[in-house]
C-alpha cells in the first residue's frame, strides 16, 4: 500500500509551452503534498507544499506564477511548468506522507522534463 | 530542522554489511531520525526511521547513539541493487503536513 504514482515519467517540449505533471496517491488520501527538484548530480530542493483545497505554499526563489500548484481533490496534486525553458529541465518529484505511519514519505517515480 | 553531515561516497562489497555514518549534533528532544535512498533516476525510497531507541526492520537497522547526536544505517548484507544516495533527514514529529529536507546524502556503491 501506500503508492504514488507520477505522470507522465518523461516529457519533451518545445519552449514556451506549459507543461502538466500529475501526481497521485493510489491507496490513500493525501491532504499534503510536496514537489521537489532536482537537477544532475545535485540533491532534491523543495518548490513547494501542496495543500488540498487551497492555495500551495512556495519556497523562497520559487517562482509561483511558473510553478502553477493544483491540489483539487485528496488523491491528486498537478504542477505546470508554464513559458517553459530549457533552465526548467530538471526531474520533478511529488510525495505525499501518511500521519498514521509516522509521518513516512512516498515519492512518485519522478518525471524527468526536458525543455528544447 | 537540524542539519545533518554524512560522509559523500562509501564504498562495500557485495554480502557485506555496509554502515553508513549521519552525524546530527543539533537534533532537539521530539525530532525523528529518518533515512531515505535514491537509487539513479528514481524517486526517493523510506528505509527506516526512529526516536532514540535501536529500529529494525526489513531493509536495515537504525543505531541512535544514547546522546542521539549521530546515527548508524546498517544494511546488513549489501547487494548490487543497494547502490544509490543514502540520505539521513532530521525532522520534527511525525505530522504528515511536515517537510523533508534533503542533504547532499552519501552515494554508497556496492562492489562485486
Amino acid at each position: 500500500g501506500a503508492v504514488v504514482s507520477q505522470h507522465p515519467s518523461r516529457v519533451i517540449c518545445k519552449s514556451g509551452t506549459s507543461v502538466k505533471i500529475e501526481c497521485r496517491s493510489l491507496d490513500f488520501q493525501a491532504t499534503t503534498m510536496f514537489w521537489y527538484r532536482q537537477f544532475p548530480k545535485q540533491s532534491l530542493m523543495l518548490m513547494a507544499t501542496s495543500n488540498e483545497g487551497s492555495k500551495a505554499t512556495y519556497e523562497q526563489g520559487v517562482e509561483k506564477d511558473k510553478f502553477l500548484i493544483n491540489h483539487a481533490s485528496l488523491t491528486l496534486s498537478t504542477l505546470t511548468v508554464t513559458s517553459a525553458h530549457p533552465e526548467d529541465s530538471s526531474f520533478y518529484i511529488c510525495s505525499a506522507s501518511l500521519e498514521y505511519r509516522g509521518g513516512e514519505a512516498f515519492f512518485g517515480q519522478g518525471t524527468r522534463l526536458t525543455v528544447v | 530542522d537540524a542539519k545533518t553531515t554524512q560522509p559523500t561516497s562509501m564504498d562495500c562489497a557485495e554480502g557485506r554489511a555496509a554502515n553508513l555514518p549521519c552525524n546530527h549534533s543539533t537534533i532537539s528532544g521530539n525530532e525523528y531520525v529518518y533515512w531515505y535512498r535514491q537509487i539513479h533516476s528514481q524517486g526517493p525510497q523510506y528505509i527506516i526511521h526512529g526516536l532514540k531507541n535501536n529500529e529494525t526492520n526489513e531493509m536495515a537497522s537504525l543505531i541512535i547513539t544514547e546522546d542521539r547526536k549521530s546515527s548508524t544505517l546498517i544494511l546488513p548484507h549489501a547487494t548490487l541493487r543497494d547502490t544509490a544516495v543514502y540520505y539521513c533527514i532530521v525532522r520534527n514529529s511525525g505530522g504528515s503536513n511536515y517537510k523533508l529536507t534533503f542533504g547532499k546524502g552519501t552515494l554508497l556503491t556496492v562492489n562485486p
